[in-house]
């Protein structure tokens, strides 16, 4: 089974500071993928970024990077110059080789950036 | 250009009712999916289809049956609408079902049963 856990409800950030997000991630799959996705108050799911399980440099999309520790099974997404607009639920997902028709989510984090 | 579309975004209806929810992709994906969130914000797969064929489906009350005309669309209708079917339905594709590939989502569909 495929299994997702994103610890912090709820994180808070000032703005122009970096924040990490974390995510650990539990599967028997030697391929999966990993994804972090923003949901804001307006609703929609914004595809942020992606790492493979056999990829060996972390995933990086401008001011998003995905801190990729495979050992101990987790995918950190941190957030470099927090900007007011950030301020949104994240979830983080996988897709796992032998089941990759779904994605399992995270119960997410909602992070809000202080002005 | 919106890549992945649904109609309509707000339903406010009646229990006992049959809705429809309609479900577009202009990316040229060949796999589609239907995913619930609840009040709580979990989202929960519910169906995926590859090419016009079901392949997933996560024990989902009979009541909801989807359907897809070709692989751009993925319609969701759902029957007899009890209130704890109130909730935002997304619908995403992704290029195929491999566990590299990206889903990307639509608005949602904010279903409210009264």
């Amino acid at each position: 089974a495929q299994k997702i856990t994103q610890t912090q409800p709820g994180m808070f950030v000032q703005e122009k500071e970096a924040v990490t997000l974390d995510c650990t991630y539990d599967t028997s799959d030697q391929s999966y993928g990993l994804f972090w996705y923003k949901q804001p108050s307006s609703g929609e799911m914004i595809f942020l970024i992606y790492q493979g399980s056999y990829d060996e440099q972390n995933a990086t999309e401008g001011r998003y990077s995905l801190n990729f520790q495979k050992a101990r099974k987790s995918a950190n997404l941190v957030i470099s110059a927090s900007q007011l607009g950030d301020s949104a639920m994240y979830f983080c997902a996988m897709r796992a080789g032998t089941n990759a028709g779904k994605s399992t989510f995270g119960d997410g984090t909602t992070l809000t950036v202080k002005p | 250009d919106t890549a992945v579309s649904q109609t309509p975004k707000y339903l406010v209806t009646q229990m006992g009712n049959d809705k429809s929810i309609k479900c577009e992709q202009n990316l040229g994906h060949d796999t589609m999916y239907w995913y619930k969130q609840d009040s709580k914000k979990f989202l929960k797969i519910m169906f995926s289809y590859n090419n016009k064929e079901l392949i997933i489906n996560e024990t989902v009350p009979n009541r909801f049956s989807p359907k897809s005309p070709d692989k751009a669309h993925l319609n969701l209708h759902i029957n007899s609408l009890e209130l704890g079917d109130s909730a935002v339905y997304f619908c995403a594709s992704s290029q195929d079902r491999l566990a590299g590939e990206t889903q990307y989502f639509g608005p949602g569909t904010r279903l409210l049963v009264l």
